[in-house]
């Protein structure tokens, strides 16, 4: 079966730099949730969308923002990168907002240095 | 973690044994699903129980959920090498918000040897 695509798989920026992470969702599935993971932490909720529009925010910086396409797939685009950004990046779908489970892309492993 | 704390934190069993994770939560949920990861890879999904469900199981998962003590409890029976990993509950619930997002327990990590 399908399952959520991201890409790159891995990414090493500098300081001040910017990224752009995509996800592509399981097909049929209109809803993408964005979550980052510390070394050693539990992964964070950051921001989700529903049929194209925004549809909760968690503890997301102000110098990241996100989107979902026509297609479904969204960008999580990251300026200014502090070393703290260095994370796995997590991307998960679910076909509607109801008691669905969350699939979870393989990750994107940022690096800044 | 915002939401959940889960022991141990840390386990080592025999290849053969059973393995019990407990997960304990501060709000009321919807929902509570168990995911695992391997070292520094992504989350595969395990099982969900929702919240009007006492026990689930799927395969050698079993997964209980207590509402009144805001607790769920994952068993593995009959544990292999390839269970070594972390396992996460996560829940969902109305944390506002129109979708579903996640809040993640602190994780337990699972070492079983050959």
């Amino acid at each position: 079966a399908a399952g959520v695509i991201q890409s790159p798989r891995h990414l090493i920026k500098e300081k001040r730099e910017t990224a752009t992470l995509k996800c592509y969702p399981i097909p049929r599935h209109d809803t993408v949730y964005w979550y980052q993971q510390g070394p050693g932490q539990d992964p964070q909720f950051l921001i989700s969308f529903y049929e194209k529009m925004q549809s909760d925010k968690g503890s997301i910086p102000d110098r990241f923002s996100a989107q979902q396409f026509s297609d479904y797939h969204s960008e999580l685009n990251m300026s200014s990168l502090e070393l703290g950004d260095s994370a796995l990046y997590f991307c998960a779908s679910s076909l509607g907002t109801g008691t669905y489970e969350q699939y979870f892309g393989p990750g994107t492993r940022l690096t800044v240095t | 973690s915002q939401q959940g704390e889960e022991d141990p934190q840390a386990l080592s069993i025999q290849e053969g044994e059973n393995a019990t994770m407990n997960c304990s939560y501060k709000t009321s949920i919807n929902n509570l699903q168990w995911y695992r990861q391997n070292s520094g890879r992504g989350l595969v999904h395990l099982i969900l129980i929702r919240s009007n469900e006492r026990e689930k199981h799927s395969g050698r998962l079993r997964v209980t959920l207590d509402t009144s003590k805001k607790s769920s409890s994952l068993l593995i029976t009959a544990s292999r090498a390839a269970d070594t990993a972390s396992y996460f509950c996560a829940t969902d619930g109305d944390y506002g918000g129109a979708t579903n997002k996640l809040i993640f327990g602190t994780g337990t990590l699972l070492a079983v040897q050959p």
